[in-house]
C-alpha cells in the first residue's frame, strides 16, 4: 500500500522569502515521487520527479525537492517565491501498479 | 501531440439528465485515469485503465457513474442520472505503463447539475 500526507493545507509566504513544502510518503516498494501544481482553471502539470539517483531533483521555475529515504519525506523547496507561484500543489507517489496515489494538495499564497 | 484533450470544458444540467464526459489520451500512453475534484473531498481517483481494460473502479462513487474506453483513444465517463452532488470538475489523465514516468492531465471539465 502506499500513501501520502502533505503537512499543511495552506502556506502562505511573502513575494522573495522560501517557500517549503512538506511531503511525506509511505511505499512497501521504491518510490517514484512526483510533484504537480496546479494553477486556476487548469489540470495538474508535472513540476519535477524523483525516479532513481540523485536525491536533489531539480523542476520547473526554481522548484526542487530532495528524497530522504530515512525520513520517507519529499518536501518541495523555492529559495524565493514570486507571485506566479501561487498555486496549488500535490505530491504524489506512483506504485508498480500504475496507480498514482495523490496527496490533499497545498495551496500556496503569495503576498506582495 | 496536442496533450489529454477533454470535452466539455464546461456542461450545465439538470438534476436528472444523463452527462457523458470525453476524453482523448494522449497517443502512445498505456494509462487512462479519471479524476474527480472538488473542495471538500480534493482529488479523487474514480477508475483507471490499463490498454482500454479496466483495472480499478473501487473510486467510482455509485452505479449511476460509468466509464469506458472502446479503444486507445478515447474515454468516456457517464452519469445518469445526474445529481446536484456529482457537481465538480472532472480530470483525465494519461500516462505510459513505467511508474517512473507522470500523468499528463487534460484541462478538465466543470460539471454543474441544477
Amino acid at each position: 500500500a502506499q500513501s501520502v500526507t502533505q503537512l499543511g493545507s495552506h502556506v502562505s509566504v511573502s513575494e522573495g522569502a522560501l517557500v517549503l513544502l512538506r511531503c511525506n510518503y509511505s511505499s512497501s516498494v521504491p518510490p517514484y515521487l512526483f510533484w504537480y501544481v496546479q494553477y486556476p482553471n487548469q489540470g495538474l502539470q508535472l513540476l519535477l520527479k524523483y525516479t532513481t539517483g540523485a536525491t536533489l531533483v531539480k523542476g520547473i521555475n526554481g522548484f526542487e525537492a530532495e528524497f530522504k529515504k530515512s525520513e520517507t519525506s519529499f518536501h518541495l523547496t523555492k529559495p524565493s517565491a514570486h507571485m506566479s507561484d501561487a498555486a496549488e500543489y500535490f505530491c504524489a507517489v506512483r506504485g508498480n501498479a500504475g496507480k498514482s496515489t495523490f496527496g490533499d494538495g497545498t495551496t500556496l499564497t503569495v503576498k506582495p | 501531440d496536442a496533450g489529454v484533450i477533454q470535452s466539455p470544458r464546461h456542461e450545465v444540467t439538470e438534476m436528472g439528465q444523463e452527462v457523458t464526459l470525453r476524453c482523448k489520451p494522449i497517443s502512445g500512453h498505456d494509462y487512462l485515469f479519471w479524476y474527480r475534484q472538488t473542495m471538500m473531498r480534493g482529488l479523487e481517483l474514480l477508475i483507471y485503465f490499463n490498454n482500454n481494460v479496466p483495472i480499478d473502479d473501487s473510486g467510482m462513487p455509485e452505479d449511476r457513474f460509468s466509464a469506458k474506453m472502446p479503444n486507445a483513444s478515447f474515454s468516456t465517463l457517464k452519469i445518469q442520472p445526474s445529481e446536484p452532488r456529482d457537481s465538480a470538475v472532472y480530470f483525465c489523465a494519461s500516462s505510459f505503463r513505467a511508474p517512473n514516468t507522470e500523468a499528463f492531465f487534460g484541462q478538465g471539465t466543470r460539471l454543474t447539475v441544477v
